[in-house]
């Protein structure tokens, strides 16, 4: 059974299209978060919802917006993809937002060609 | 601003050896100090990870040490295996406020040669 899944896991778009990957955990997890890992695997949170709540947004393109229809699903929505999105997407979800324990997806390779 | 610094960038150890890692971070208000293993093309998965109250915590091969006063954590992995081999990251975070989120550092590639 897979805890954390996302699809696509490859994903190969054109500059100035609008993509998205989509995210759903079945451990009954109240917290979802959205990782980017650049080239170097430096990882960085980018948004965190508690709950269809979204509890932190960093300092991300407003190009990205993430939707949570229900606390199992995050999605995340990137318009006008640029080169510079190119990297590995991770989602993540923790028991509630006061567990620090993640547990992530596979994760989604984003090509901007 | 980089909140955690890692070291090495990557380590190369003999199987049998003993791998070290370590990292440093600014923020005294840090209270839970994990680190997180990653395989090649999979998400990273929570190994082992310490609150400031102890100096040392172990789990089989894996140790963490702890110095609050230096502000360094240092993950030790005893006869090290190649399937040890991949890319390690310690990570911090912080109880205050109500939003506890994980600043990791920027990863140590461990190759662990047979």
């Amino acid at each position: 059974d897979t805890a954390v899944s996302q699809t696509p896991k490859y994903l190969v778009t054109q500059m100035g299209n609008d993509k998205s990957i989509k995210c759903e955990q079945n451990l009954g997890h109240d917290t979802m978060y959205w990782y980017k890992q650049d080239s170097k695997k430096f990882l960085k949170i980018m948004f965190s919802y508690n709950n269809k709540e979204l509890i932190i947004n960093e300092t991300v393109p407003n190009r990205f917006s993430p939707k949570s229809p229900d606390k199992a699903h995050l999605n995340l929505h990137i318009n006008s993809l640029e080169l510079g999105d190119s990297a590995v997407y991770f989602c993540a979800s923790s028991f509630d937002r006061g567990s620090y324990e993640q547990y992530f997806g596979p994760g989604t390779r984003l090509t901007v060609t | 601003q980089q909140q955690v610094k890692q070291s090495p960038q990557s380590l190369i150890v003999q199987k049998g050896g003993i791998s070290i890692i370590n990292c440093a971070y600014e923020n005294t208000a840090f209270d839970y100090f994990p680190w997180y293993q990653q395989f090649p093309g999979k998400g990273p998965a929570l190994l082992i990870a310490i609150r400031p109250d102890v100096s040392e915590k172990k789990e089989g091969r894996f140790t963490i040490s702890f110095n609050k006063s230096a502000k360094q954590f240092s993950l030790h992995i005893m006869d090290s295996q190649p399937g040890d081999s991949a890319t390690y990251f310690c990570a911090a975070s912080s109880s205050g406020g109500s939003n506890y989120k994980l600043t990791f550092g920027k990863g140590t590639l461990l190759t662990v040669n047979p």
